[in-house]
């Protein structure tokens, strides 16, 4: 079927670099797209959100690429800390927004 | 206001035992979502729904059975547990159409 995906299941950074997260989807019919952190121990929590009718979003230190031509989304951090550390999910919204399907997540580890 | 709540935090079941996992939400969200994570994996739905009244099945919904009690409450059933639904369960919810879901903080269940 048909699902989200990430590139690299690790990324290791130094802080103060800027991070990229990469994730692919292959639901051409999907219209949204989030980006959740998830800390160990914790529910996932909401970072930003992108529909489809746009390229780009910002928000604090976060900016969300959406590429629907190749399928692409991308989440960068700028001036990443420690306590960005965690793993990051994308999720695709279906069905009209009647569920969410998550990609496998990416774990961020943020070096001092 | 609480957000999205989940009870039991823990729990170990013998094989072939049942129970039923709490949620609830304070949001007035018209969607709600039952989601498990296994280790290194993304989260899987399991069941959701969309609104009062009405569920339909996820990824994964054998071995489980949900009750859309009202409007606030939603709650996922282990008819016969098995070792195979060890797992970290997540209970989610939303308006729906392009807007992010909440997550509760997991209920981690082992079946031995």
């Amino acid at each position: 079927g048909e699902s989200v995906g990430l590139h690299l299941p690790t990324l290791s950074v130094q802080e103060g670099d800027n991070s990229i997260i990469n994730c692919a989807y292959s639901n051409s019919a999907s219209d949204y797209f989030i980006w959740y952190k998830q800390e160990s121990g914790k529910g996932p929590q909401f970072i930003i959100d992108i529909r489809s009718n746009m390229d780009k979003r910002q928000g604090q230190r976060v900016t969300v690429l959406l590429n629907k031509t190749v399928k692409h989304l991308s989440l960068q951090i700028a001036a990443t800390q420690p306590g960005d550390s965690a793993v990051y999910f994308c999720a695709e919204n279906i069905d009209r927004g009647s569920r969410l399907t998550f990609g496998e997540g990416t774990q961020l580890t943020v070096n001092p | 206001n609480a957000g999205v709540t989940q009870t039991p935090k823990f729990q170990v079941l013998k094989t072939g035992q049942s129970m039923t996992l709490q949620c609830a939400q304070d949001m007035n969200h018209n969607s709600m979502y039952w989601y498990r994570q296994d280790p290194g994996m993304g989260l899987r739905l399991i069941y959701y729904s969309a609104s009062e009244g009405t569920t339909d099945k996820g990824e994964v919904p054998n071995g489980y059975n949900v009750s859309r009690l009202n409007k606030r409450e939603f709650s996922l059933r282990l008819e016969s547990a098995a070792p195979s639904q060890t797992s970290v369960y997540f209970c989610a919810s939303g308006q729906g159409l392009n807007t992010e879901a909440f997550f509760g903080q997991g209920t981690r269940l082992t079946v031995v």
